[in-house]
């Protein structure tokens, strides 16, 4: 069954304080994504992991940054973590395949982090 | 920068009745057009895809793409109580999801 699995649901920082959201995926995909979701802002793309070690900035990487050590694997890291970085945190992956169906984005359920 | 606008930001549509629901972008060499479902807490899911001008049905689903006029929409028939959520729009200039621009979404709710 493919499967983007993130880690933790639910997260409560205060301001300062590092944040680190996990992510990973069972199906092998090149390409992995971090993206928050605001009321009334939709989903913005905060990085693109093209493969390990290869990490693009997305529209909106002020703040934060990220690993890709595993093809699996992808992390978001928010190093003293500000207050309007309260939001729900998507993680997907695709193939990426341009041109084709197979560039169906597939997220995981999403982390709801809240920074007082 | 391209710009994804979906209108109308709420829709309440009768059980059994047709839902419309429409999505405007500004790249004309946009070459990937998507709709995605996201149920309340959920994770948003892909819909439907498609490449070039015309119309692509699935089940009660259909897609219409017009370039020209910046245009694409999504239509339901048959509207369903499960289908109430939160429908985004997106567009890729690139033919991939790697660029994906998303619209800020229509809220959707069937009434039975």
């Amino acid at each position: 069954d493919m499967k983007v699995t993130q880690m933790p649901r639910y997260l409560i920082k205060r301001m300062g304080e590092n944040v680190l959201l996990e992510c990973g995926q069972d199906m092998s995909h090149e390409t992995m994504y971090w993206y928050r979701q605001d009321p009334g802002l939709g989903l913005q793309l905060i990085y693109i992991s093209y493969d390990v070690d290869s990490n693009s900035e997305g529209d909106i990487p002020k703040g934060y940054r990220v690993s890709r050590k595993k093809r699996e694997h992808f992390s978001l890291i928010l190093d003293s973590a500000k207050t309007n970085q309260t939001s729900v945190y998507f993680c997907a992956s695709s193939l990426s395949v341009a041109g084709t169906s197979q560039n169906t984005l597939y997220f995981g359920a999403g982390t709801r982090l809240s920074v007082l | 920068q391209q710009k994804v606008q979906q209108s109308p930001e709420s829709l309440i549509v009768p059980e059994g009745a047709m839902t419309s629901l429409n999505c405007t972008f500004s790249d004309s060499a946009s070459q990937y057009f998507a709709w995605y479902r996201q149920h309340s807490g959920k994770a948003p899911k892909a819909l439907m895809s498609i490449f070039s001008n015309g119309e692509k049905e699935e089940g009660r689903f259909t897609i219409h793409l017009n370039k020209a006029s910046l245009h694409f929409s999504l239509h339901i028939r048959d509207s369903q109580p499960s289908d109430s959520a939160l429908y985004l729009c997106a567009v890729s200039d690139t033919g991939g999801a790697d660029r994906l621009t998303f619209g800020k979404g229509t809220q959707l709710i069937i009434q039975p």
